[in-house]
Formats: structure tokens, sequence, C-alpha cells
């Protein structure tokens, strides 16, 4: 998977309680992406980063944050997590020039919330 | 706004049999165009990539796609199917001009029967 680690790969959590999400890489790419994946959505663009400490929101950030304190590490955080949050989060890495804007993908990390 | 219309949710082929999965997207501005494939518990694997240049793109596994700007196609295409080949398929787009983030449609999975 690229040198990307998704941490963990599974968790059953409660309602109301936080999670975060670890997303790991080792090809020092400018660019992180957190997406979910739902049947009948395909993929869904949660936040994005293009360098550290600078994040943007995609098409489903409500209730979530992300942070990006080094170039390897990119977090994903539901602050009280809810049902409808229940699915499975790919982590995405990209960058410009040789890479040609390609993303490479994690392996996934399926979230349960009871 | 952009968005990716894929006209399939499933497509049961039989083996050796010649498959397309259609692909229609849209867009006001220039865009790439990718496909994906994921297999059962994994992550996404690219398949093939349009960014410039000629229509017709040669991916692995003996796929094929060509674009289509009239039409805003981006149909996926193979000539004789394996049932290794049975996994999700997703079609995505992606601003040209922006950081690389990804807009994909609900996907198609394709069924190869023996």
């Amino acid at each position: 998977d690229a040198g990307i680690t998704q941490s963990p790969r599974h968790k059953v959590t409660e309602t109301g309680t936080p999670v975060t999400l670890r997303c790991h890489q080792t090809e020092n790419h400018r660019y992180m992406y957190w997406y979910r994946q739902d049947p009948g959505h395909g993929l869904r663009l949660i936040h994005y980063s293009y360098g550290v400490k600078d994040t943007d929101k995609g098409e489903v950030s409500d209730g979530y944050s992300v942070s990006r304190s080094k170039t390897e590490d990119f977090l994903l955080t539901l602050e009280s997590a809810t049902s409808s949050q229940t699915s499975v989060y790919f982590c995405a890495i990209s960058d410009r020039g040789s890479a040609k804007n390609i993303q490479y993908f994690g392996a996934g990390t399926r979230l349960s919330v009871l | 706004a952009q968005s990716v219309t894929q006209l399939d949710s499933q497509v049961p082929v039989f083996e050796e049999a010649p498959v397309e999965l259609r692909c229609n997207y849209s867009s006001s501005v220039s865009v790439y165009l990718f496909w994906y494939v994921q297999y059962p518990n994994q992550g996404l694997q690219l398949l093939l990539k349009y960014l410039s240049g000629s229509t017709l793109v040669k991916g692995i596994n003996g796929f094929e796609a060509e674009f289509n700007k009239s039409q805003t196609s981006f149909h996926l295409r193979k000539p004789s199917v394996h049932i290794s080949d049975t996994a999700e398929y997703f079609c995505a787009v992606s601003d040209a001009g922006g950081y690389n983030k990804l807009i994909f449609g609900a996907g198609t999975r394709l069924a190869v029967h023996p």
C-alpha cells in the first residue's frame, strides 16, 4: 500500500466517545486525505492536507477534525462518535511532479459506532 | 462542482467475455480521470489514469479506457475477463488545477462467473 499505514485497522466504540484514527506515510508526499466509504456512495472526502499544519474541509467534514503536525502523520478525530459515522475510512497520499497527481490509498480502518 | 456517475451498480459477466463499465462526469474545468479497483477487504489500487494526450489509456491487468470529452465519458473496457477480475471498480475525477482532491462515483461491482 505505497508506504501508508493506517491504525487501528478495526475499531468498535460507543456513541459519544472520542475516536482518533492515524495515517502514517513513509513517502514524504505533500498531500494527505481522509475519505469515508459507504455503500452506494463510493468514497467521499472528509478533510485533506496540503502541508504541515495546512488542512481544509472536504464534502463531508461535519463531526470530524484533523491535524497534521508532521509531514508523515495525518490524524482524523471524531470528537463525539455517532452511529452515522460507522464506515470504512481510507487515508490517501499524493504529490505533484513525477507522481502525476495520483493518489495512493492505505488499507482502511473499519469503524463501528454502537 | 464536479460529479461522477457510474451508470451500472452491478455488472455480471461470464469468464472470457468482454466487459464495459460506464462512467460519465460533469465539470466546468479541466479534469484528470481515474479508474481504481478494490478487491474485498482491501484498499484502492489504481488501474489507469487520463491526464492529457492520447484519449485511449491502457492500464494494468489488460484494462483500457477512452476519454471522450464531447460526451464527458471515461468508460472502462476489457476484451476478456477472468474470475480474478471480480471486484468493485470506481471512476474518479480531480480538478486539474487543484489539490488533487478526488470525486468518486458510487462504484460498479463486477462479478465474473465461470
